[in-house]
């Protein structure tokens, strides 16, 4: 079975890093396009970051210089490293595999998220 | 940016109804690159089409999508008790990847 378990999230002073997790099963990560997707009372859902097979990264521009999405093969694990929080960083992270084939793309699976909460 | 803008915001329907929800984009997204969601409470977005019109697997057919340019269109043919959430368009045309703001299917 494909599945994807984030965990990491939790309170944290304004300022302050965080790491997220996100096991994958069923499938290697490391062969995979992997997003992080967030959901913020703000902006709603938010695309974060995301990693390519090849290694390639990207981010929005509202995490660009903050956060560093990565994996490790050993684990086949997926990590997104948050640094110099801000409370509008609040919100429900999720990690996806992307479909990508025949041109087409999507965020196909989705973990179950994880919940951070900013606040001093 | 793209920015999508989804409507209705609410659409109240009974079970047995057609719904149809709209993702109008502030420029030209690829046909490629736009897919739907559903979210219900509590609960992941679940991909429902993508590639504009391609339901992903395990996607009852009562669901279908359609468009191009810059209008785009989700069609829910029967509304079954299930399919009362959520719903959500992505365009990935252009990075920052952006979703619009939703559109909740509630009971009449």
């Amino acid at each position: 079975e494909v599945k994807l378990v984030e965990s990491g999230g939790g309170l944290v002073q304004p300022g302050r890093s965080l790491r997220l997790s996100c096991a994958a099963s069923g499938f290697t990560v490391n062969n995979n396009y992997m997003s992080w997707v967030r959901q913020t009372p703000g902006k709603g859902l938010e695309w974060v970051s995301v990693i390519y097979s090849g290694g390639i990264t990207y981010y929005a521009d509202s995490v660009k210089g903050r956060f560093t999405i990565s994996r490790d093969t050993s684990k086949n694990t997926l990590f997104l490293q948050m640094d110099s929080l801000t409370v509008d960083d609040t919100g429900v992270y999720y990690c996806a595999r992307d479909y990508y084939a025949s041109g087409r793309y999507a965020h196909e699976i989705w973990g179950q998220g994880t919940t951070v909460k900013v606040s001093s | 940016e793209i920015v999508l803008t989804q409507s209705p915001g609410t659409l109240s329907l009974s079970p047995g109804e057609r719904a149809t929800l709209s993702c109008r984009a502030s420029q030209s997204v690829s046909s490629n690159y736009l897919a739907w969601y559903q979210q219900k409470p509590g609960q992941a977005p679940r991909l429902l089409i993508y590639g504009t019109s391609s339901r992903a697997a395990g996607i009852p057919d009562r669901f279908s999508g359609s468009g191009s340019g810059t209008d785009f269109t989700l069609t829910i043919s029967r509304l079954e008790p299930e399919d009362f959430a959520e719903y959500y368009c992505q365009q990935f045309t252009t990075s920052p990847w952006t979703f619009g703001q939703g559109t909740k299917v509630e009971t009449k």
